[in-house]
């Protein structure tokens, strides 16, 4: 069984401040680490994703792999009000084909303090 | 810039009948997906789709769910019977090099 798991939150973060957000995940097979957020009601927006170990950047995110220890995570460095959200982390296994589902955690609740 | 398109964004129906909800991939995508999320609960993968045939389902996706893609551009879900446990939110998305886009959702609500 595949599982990916979040800390639910919600976790407080005041503005301009890094918010570290974090998960793991069970399947040692897994491939490819999404992240996505998820405003209420709405569907799951991709942020990024990554496939190799260490840190991939992109403007004010970064996320960072260790498959030895399998956990994957996302920084949001000068957080914004906007930021509040809930964050999906999602991993892909491979299993052969190109077409295998995500399993995502349940995310966590992000809140950016004014 | 590209995106998936869903219709309808909302669908009430009564238990026991048969719901279509309608997908439109990303043009040069070719692998497509129905995923559902219970209010509350988490993105739960449904069934993958790639060269017009099934390539992964789950175990949510039994004999009373269906997947087509009738023409060149529309992915369709079809639920035969619906229960009440089938009231939620589902998300088409497609994907091509390792990104993964959702689209808007239909919230269906079975009474």
């Amino acid at each position: 069984q595949k599982e990916v798991e979040q800390n639910s939150g919600p976790l407080s973060v005041p503005e301009g401040a890094i918010a570290s957000l974090n998960c793991t995940y069970s399947d040692r097979g897994s491939q490819s680490f999404f992240w996505y957020r998820q405003y209420s009601g709405k569907s799951p927006e991709l942020i990024m994703f990554i496939y190799s170990n260490g840190d991939k950047e992109d403007g004010r995110f970064t996320a960072q792999l260790n498959k030895a220890s399998q956990y994957v995570s996302l920084l949001i460095r000068d957080s914004q009000p906007s930021d509040s959200a809930t964050y999906l982390c999602a991993v892909k296994s491979y299993s052969g084909g190109g077409a295998d589902g995500l399993t995502f955690g349940k995310g966590t609740h992000l809140i950016i303090q004014p | 810039e590209p995106e998936v398109t869903q219709t309808p964004s909302h669908q009430v129906t009564q238990m026991g009948q048969e719901v279509i909800l309608r997908c439109v991939p990303i043009s040069n995508h070719l692998y497509f997906y129905w995923y559902r999320q219970i209010l509350g609960q988490k993105v739960e993968f449904l069934v993958s789709f790639y060269n017009n045939e099934i390539s992964e389902k789950s175990e949510i996706f039994d004999d009373q769910f269906s997947v087509e893609r009738p023409d060149g551009s529309n992915f369709t879900l079809k639920i035969r019977s619906t229960k009440l446990e089938d009231s939620a939110m589902y998300f088409c998305a497609s994907s091509e090099g390792g990104e993964w886009y959702f689209g808007p959702g239909t919230r269906l609500l079975v009474l």
